[in-house]
């Protein structure tokens, strides 16, 4: 079975520090891993996604994940955050036809 | 492509009033998904379709909800009757994906705010 746990419901960071949210998994076959965004009061939408290949993944808006096998890691970054950044951010896991949401991390940037 | 559309956006009723959600999803992709999402648990897979035949519904919170999808490019989410507790944000999704394998991503819809007084 599959699972996704992101570790902090909420993350306050300053306009220019970096963006680190974490995401853990678990998969009993090699996972397919994503990234999306949720803005106020519309839908997800993807930010990148890891299926097979490279372990670093880039994505829209300036953020990157590095998939690590060893620490079931699929952590989210972006080096330098922006008022546009703040929204909610989900870490996702594909098992057979289900995808797997985590349970989001709220990103709050601070002027 | 206008990406995946649902109506209404917004909906307000009254407890024990029958709710109908729609949704459009983008055309050539032969999944579907539908969502709830609360504050208190988060966003909830209710139903999934493939080639417009329900493959997993057991997420379906108990008898008051009902899904359809007569035809590739539409599904409705039916709540009879409507309670409180039902009051939550319902998103349809929509991916391409071959069998049992989804490596693609979902297409999210705006979402259906709905509000059961």
């Amino acid at each position: 079975a599959q699972s996704v746990t992101q570790l902090g419901s909420h993350v306050s960071v300053s306009e220019g520090a970096l963006v680190l949210l974490r995401c853990n998994y678990s998969s009993s076959v090699p996972p397919y891993l994503f990234w999306y965004v949720q803005y106020p009061n519309q839908g997800l939408q993807l930010l990148l996604k890891y299926t097979t290949g490279a372990t670093l993944v880039k994505g829209i808006n300036g953020f990157e994940a590095e998939f690590k096998k060893s620490e079931t890691s699929f952590h989210l970054t972006k080096p330098s955050a922006h008022m546009s950044d703040a929204a909610e951010y989900f870490c996702a896991v594909v098992g057979g036809f289900k995808t797997i949401f985590g349970a989001g991390t709220r990103l709050f940037v601070k002027a | 492509d206008a990406g995946v559309i649902q109506s209404p956006r917004h909906e307000v009723t009254e407890m024990g009033q029958e709710v109908t959600l729609r949704c459009k999803p983008i055309s050539g992709h032969n999944s579907l998904f539908w969502y709830r999402q609360t504050m208190m648990r988060g966003l909830e897979l209710l139903i999934y379709f493939n080639n417009n035949v329900p493959i997993d519904d057991s997420g379906m919170p108990e008898d008051r909800f009902s899904a359809k999808m007569p035809n590739a490019s539409f599904s409705t989410l039916k709540i009879q009757p409507s309670e409180p507790r039902d009051s939550a944000v319902y998103f349809c999704a929509s991916s391409f994906g071959t069998g049992t394998k989804q490596h693609n991503e979902q297409f999210f819809g705006p979402g259906t705010r709905l509000t059961v007084l």
